[in-house]
């Protein structure tokens, strides 16, 4: 079965600065995995996403993701923190026997001035 | 393109009545995923439905249950409502959902609130 676990349930960081969202997973077969942000009273939005390929995973706004399977790590990355990155951030590995996404427990970061 | 769309936004209920939730898929997206976001309990899945089947369910009760229509339209049933189905359930689609290596794209939710 898979499962994912999102180290750190809060993460303040300030403006400007590097944003690191970490992410480690666990997965019987090759793993398909997501980042989604969700902001206050929206759904969640696909940020990036691994199948297969380059295991360096560009997103939108920015972020982007590296696939280490030595490591069962996908940490998420952005260089330089803005305000509107505020929000909630989750991790998510597909179970394709199942067709449902396992999600971490989130994570929520505060951007700082 | 329109996004997976939901509705209502908001429903407020009494225990014990019952609640209907839809979901419009984004056009060519056969796959439909139902997700219940209660507060402490995270992201929990609910129910798969892949060209009018149901594929699959979580770990929820059978008064939970919905259908997958021919426009691959779906809608969330849960009956007996019980204070603890207080949550944000979101719907996502995505291109056919077996393999699973096919993003799912969420809607806004619904607000169910029960009192």
């Amino acid at each position: 079965a898979q499962s994912v676990t999102q180290l750190g349930s809060h993460v303040s960081v300030s403006e400007g600065a590097l944003v690191l969202l970490r992410c480690n997973y666990s997965s019987s077969v090759p793993p398909y995995l997501f980042w989604y942000v969700q902001y206050p009273n929206q759904g969640l939005q696909l940020l990036l996403k691994y199948t297969t390929g380059a295991t360096l995973v560009k997103g939108i706004n920015g972020f982007e993701a590296e696939f280490k399977k030595s490591e069962t790590s996908f940490h998420l990355t952005k260089p330089s923190a803005h305000m509107s990155d505020a929000a909630e951030y989750f991790c998510a590995v597909s179970d394709p026997a199942w067709g449902k996404l396992q999600f971490g427990a989130g994570t929520q970061v505060v951007v700082t001035p | 393109e329109a996004g997976v769309t939901q509705s209502p936004t908001h429903l407020i209920k009494t225990r014990g009545q019952q609640a209907t939730l839809r979901c419009s898929p984004i056009s060519g997206h056969t796959s439909v995923y139902w997700y219940q976001q209660a507060l402490g309990l995270g992201l929990q899945f609910l129910l798969w439905y892949d060209e009018g089947e149901e594929r699959n369910r979580g770990n929820f009760p059978p008064r939970f249950s919905g259908r997958q229509f021919p426009n691959y339209s779906s809608e969330l049933n849960v009956n007996a409502l019980e204070l603890e189905d207080s949550a944000l359930y979101l719907c996502a689609s995505s291109l056919e959902g077996r393999g699973g290596n096919q993003p799912q794209h969420f809607g806004d939710g619904t607000r169910l609130s029960i009192l």
